[in-house]
């Protein structure tokens, strides 16, 4: 079945940078598209970024563009997030949800059991 | 402030049946098709009706799922003290080039 493994939680100062992985298994990783969600502590979820099956379509929310980038190894079935000049408003769970077609355009069907990042001084 | 506005809070007693409403606008539920999601207290949320009203496989036929204009509404009929959880639902914003979910509705099964 469909696994999606978060790694890179920590501990990070603001301002610095983090990158987190999600490694996937179960499933033809290099057909679908995949995205990042968040949730701060307490609140709801907030989509973060998308990637199309290949890589070359990628969207962001504004809270993070410029700041994030998504991409993906499809020869090592894992998705990434670099995260760079990172606030405290970044502080939350990470997850990684898997696209239901090869697009950015389809509905998250398998979610990661998250990572957590802490960004504080 | 969310694209998706959900009430916080929703109840009902064993067995009830309950709705959860989500509002949106032209360009995300009135272009696109809805999804929701369960997430059960401490753990990763959960698919559980996507494309406005289809259930995946396991999802019990007591969770439906409707769209009307640029509104959608999630159902829980017969209602059990398991389905307490935070629900949520999420669509494609044409306009943002962006998914975007409802703030969240927290179920309480009195």
């Amino acid at each position: 079945q469909v696994q999606l493994v978060e790694s890179g939680r920590g501990v990070v100062q603001p301002g610095r940078s983090l990158r987190l992985s999600c490694a996937a298994s179960g499933f033809i990783f290099s057909s679908y598209g995949m995205h990042w969600v968040r949730q701060a502590p307490g609140k709801g979820l907030e989509w973060v970024a998308v990637t199309s099956y290949d890589g070359n379509n990628k969207y962001y929310a504004d809270s993070v563009k410029g700041r994030f980038t998504i991409s993906r190894d499809n020869s090592k079935d894992t998705l990434y997030l670099q995260m760079n000049s990172l606030g405290t408003e970044d502080t939350a769970v990470y997850y990684c949800a898997k696209g239901h077609s090869s697009s950015w355009y389809s509905h998250f069907d398998s979610w990661g059991q998250g990572t957590l990042v802490t960004v504080s001084s | 402030q969310s694209v998706l506005t959900q009430p916080p809070s929703a109840s009902g007693t064993p067995g009830q049946r309950v709705t959860i409403s989500c509002s949106g606008g032209r360009s995300n539920i009135g272009s696109n098709t809805v999804n929701w999601y369960q997430q059960l207290p401490g753990t990763a949320p959960k698919l559980l009706i996507y494309s406005s009203n289809q259930r995946p496989s396991g999802v019990p036929d007591r969770f439906s799922g409707s769209k009307s204009g640029t509104s959608a509404s999630l159902a829980i009929s017969g209602l059990q003290s398991d389905d307490e959880a935070d629900y949520y639902c999420a669509t494609w914003d044409d306009s943002l080039s962006a998914w975007v979910f409802g703030g969240g509705t927290k179920l309480t099964v009195l």
